[in-house]
């Protein structure tokens, strides 16, 4: 029953530094997401990809990197982490678009940059 | 483009109390509308949805309904409970709600006291 599971939980980053947020679904669904969350913004989308192979930018994409190697795995890279990117981080996903569908969401990477 | 305003928080209830978190939209064409809920230190999960006008929405005593004419999606719920406290999030959806396509309002903190 693992669902959507993304780690870390926690992180804090130095300005400059690299990481990858890892994200990875059990469920065999061809849609994956990124989004993040600020106090007083909601959620916003960052980039998000419609199968393996396949990734487009959401809305704020800037700083952000990601890739789609496999179904289950859409992992978000940071190339130099700035103080901006300091948010709460969920990784969702779903099946095919369709009347019935449903996003399930992570738990959230909390990430600090300092 | 899309956007979604919801009465921001937080609000503060006593028990067994009527709610309402108004929800108004922004789209081009016929979105989907949801309703979704974050506890405190989880991510986001589906609290009901409706693809159509005049659509209603129902789940855990919570309803919502689509209302075109007002472009509204207000969420009731007629007696709330402590362990309602959390975080509700509109969103809207014009790609049917995967994961790819989602537009939130800012969120709403609900705190219900005993």
């Amino acid at each position: 029953n693992a669902g959507v599971t993304q780690t870390p939980k926690f992180q804090v980053l130095k300005t400059g530094q690299s990481m990858t947020l890892q994200c990875a679904q059990d469920m065999n669904h061809e849609y994956m997401s990124w989004y993040r969350q600020d106090p007083g913004m909601g959620l916003r989308l960052i980039h998000y990809s419609v199968g393996a192979g396949i990734t487009d930018q959401g809305e704020v994409p800037n700083g952000y990197n990601v890739s789609r190697s496999t179904t289950e795995d859409f992992p978000l890279r940071l190339l130099s982490a700035a103080p901006s990117q300091t948010s709460v981080y969920f990784c969702a996903s779903s099946p095919r678009e369709g009347s019935n569908t449903e996003a399930f969401f992570g738990q959230g990477t909390r990430l600090t940059v300092v | 483009g899309n956007s979604v305003t919801q009465m921001e928080g937080p609000v503060t209830l006593s028990e067994e109390a009527f709610l309402t978190i108004n929800c108004t939209y922004t789209a081009t064409g016929y979105p989907s509308l949801f309703w979704y809920v974050q506890y405190p230190g989880e991510g986001l999960q589906l609290l009901l949805k409706a693809t159509k006008a005049d659509d209603k929405g129902s789940n855990k005593g919570f309803e919502a309904t689509y209302r075109k004419e007002t472009t509204s999606f207000h969420l009731e719920k007629g007696s709330v409970q402590v362990s309602d406290s959390a975080v509700y999030f509109c969103a809207l959806s014009d790609r049917g709600g995967g994961a790819d396509g989602l537009t939130f309002g800012k969120g709403t903190h609900l705190i219900i006291q005993p």
